[in-house]
């Protein structure tokens, strides 16, 4: 069965301290690994797409990174403006185009 | 460039009630998925529409359904509402079952009392 799960389940970091979020997967057939940021009330923002063990995508001060069996989000330098939750999710072989998510981490930075 | 957009933003029903909720999708794209957050959780998926039939379904039992019109717009039907599908429901529209990315709106959110 498809699962993801995330850690931590809540991270609070001081601005600037930089941190690392987890998502440990298991799907069969990966056709790609999501990465979202939520902010309260809001629907999911698009942050990546990674698609096969090895790649790394940046965005200013987010950098994703994909093995066979986990992703990380790497946060450097957060600023309060970060603050959210992030999902993870991913896309397996099926033909339903379904995602499945994980729990998400909710990040809260300090200034 | 238009994004997804769903109404109403928050609704409030009664158990045994039925509601209906709409999507746009973004212009171009000719897919679209539903999904159920419960608080603190994330979205479970319910259902994805393309071409203006069902094209896969998670674990929701049949009184949840769904339509897709010519022109990608859908609407996600529930029927005798009970509490515990008080959550935040949202669209995703993508370009077939797109690896590049699944544009979300901001959801409905549904309170069942």
């Amino acid at each position: 069965e498809d699962q993801v799960t995330q850690s931590p389940e809540a991270l609070r970091l001081q601005e600037g301290e930089s941190s690392s979020l987890n998502c440990s997967y298991t799907v069969s057939g990966l056709r790609g690994l999501f990465w979202y940021r939520q902010d309260p009330g809001k629907g999911p923002e698009f942050l990546f797409t990674l698609y096969s063990a090895g790649e790394e995508k940046e965005k200013e001060r987010l950098k994703a990174t994909l093995t066979k069996k986990e992703s990380f989000l790497h946060i450097t330098a957060p600023k309060p403006e970060d603050s959210a939750t992030y999902l993870c999710a991913v896309h397996g072989s099926s033909n339903t185009g379904k995602l499945i998510f994980g729990q998400g981490t909710t990040l809260q930075v300090k200034p | 460039e238009t994004g997804v957009t769903q109404s109403p933003t928050h609704l409030i029903k009664t158990r045994g009630q039925q509601v209906t909720l709409r999507c746009s999708s973004q212009s171009g794209h000719n897919t679209v998925s539903w999904y159920q957050q419960a608080l603190g959780q994330g979205p479970q998926f319910i259902f994805q529409y393309y071409r203006e039939e069902e094209n896969g379904r998670g674990n929701f039992p049949p009184r949840f359904s769904g339509l897709q019109f010519p022109n990608y717009s859908s609407e996600l039907n529930v029927n005798a509402l009970e509490l515990d599908d008080s959550a935040l429901y949202l669209c995703a529209s993508s370009i077939g079952q797109s690896e590049y990315g699944y544009t979300f709106g901001s959801g409905t959110r549904l309170t069942v009392v």
